[in-house]
């Protein structure tokens, strides 16, 4: 399967502790999305990256958060000191983009991994 | 700042019947998808309109986008069970005028049910 993959898919962990997740992007993808769903709602907008250079955070990021994609290929986003409201599904998604607007790529988004926080 | 909503959220449907969810949005875009979530899954793409007027269909399932109006459809034509899911539409924000950067903005989601 050459579909986006996220590991691990399951995490429980201890408020306080940290934790990282990685997500490899579908192969030659060149756009990396990370986004958080919580129970009932949709998908929220976190980061992207195109290539390695990381373009967007949104204000839900906050500085307990960091994301990388280091050589452009796979990326991890880590959760410092997490609290219980960082309970989600995380998100990664990727796509081709080639520079026009009008090529309009599927997004394809990974399994999700799922962070319990007690 | 884009919003996005969609009504109904939810929706208990019988099987044989025709139903639209509708996907408003609050600032410019020209492109606009549409997934699938099946309960503790991951999303699956179902349509990518990039113009005003497009409609595509698939199955059961056709979707449509006027930009004018902001307005997405997801219309169902004779409901199996098998569609039951949540759908989600999202629109594309551009952040890179002149480019093709951006990300997707979601709705809330349709949870959908349906009935024998």
């Amino acid at each position: 399967d050459t579909g986006v993959s996220q590991n691990p898919r399951h995490k429980i962990t201890k408020r306080g502790q940290n934790v990282t997740f990685r997500c490899d992007p579908i192969s030659e993808h060149n756009r990396l999305y990370w986004y958080r769903q919580t129970l009932g709602q949709g998908p929220e907008f976190l980061t992207y990256f195109q290539n390695e250079a990381q373009l967007e955070k949104s204000r839900l990021l906050s500085d307990r958060f960091s994301a990388e994609r280091p050589k452009g290929s796979f990326s991890t986003l880590e959760i410092q000191r997490t609290e219980q409201g960082d309970s989600a599904m995380y998100l990664c998604a990727s796509s081709l983009g080639v520079g026009s607007y009008s090529s309009g790529n599927t997004i394809y988004f990974g399994e999700g991994s799922w962070l319990t926080v007690v | 700042e884009l919003k996005v909503e969609q009504n109904p959220l939810f929706l208990s449907m019988q099987e044989g019947k025709n139903y639209t969810i509708y996907c408003n949005y609050s600032t410019t875009s020209d492109r606009l998808y549409w997934y699938r979530q099946d309960p503790g899954k991951s999303l699956e793409s179902l349509f990518v309109l990039l113009s005003n007027g497009a409609v595509k269909q698939e199955g059961r399932l056709m979707a449509s986008l006027d930009t004018k109006a902001r307005l997405s459809t997801l219309h169902i034509t004779a409901a199996v069970h098998d569609l039951s899911a949540t759908y989600f539409c999202a629109v594309y924000r551009l952040v890179n005028y002149g480019g093709s950067q951006g990300n997707l903005i979601f709705g809330k989601g349709t949870k959908l049910s349906v009935k024998p």
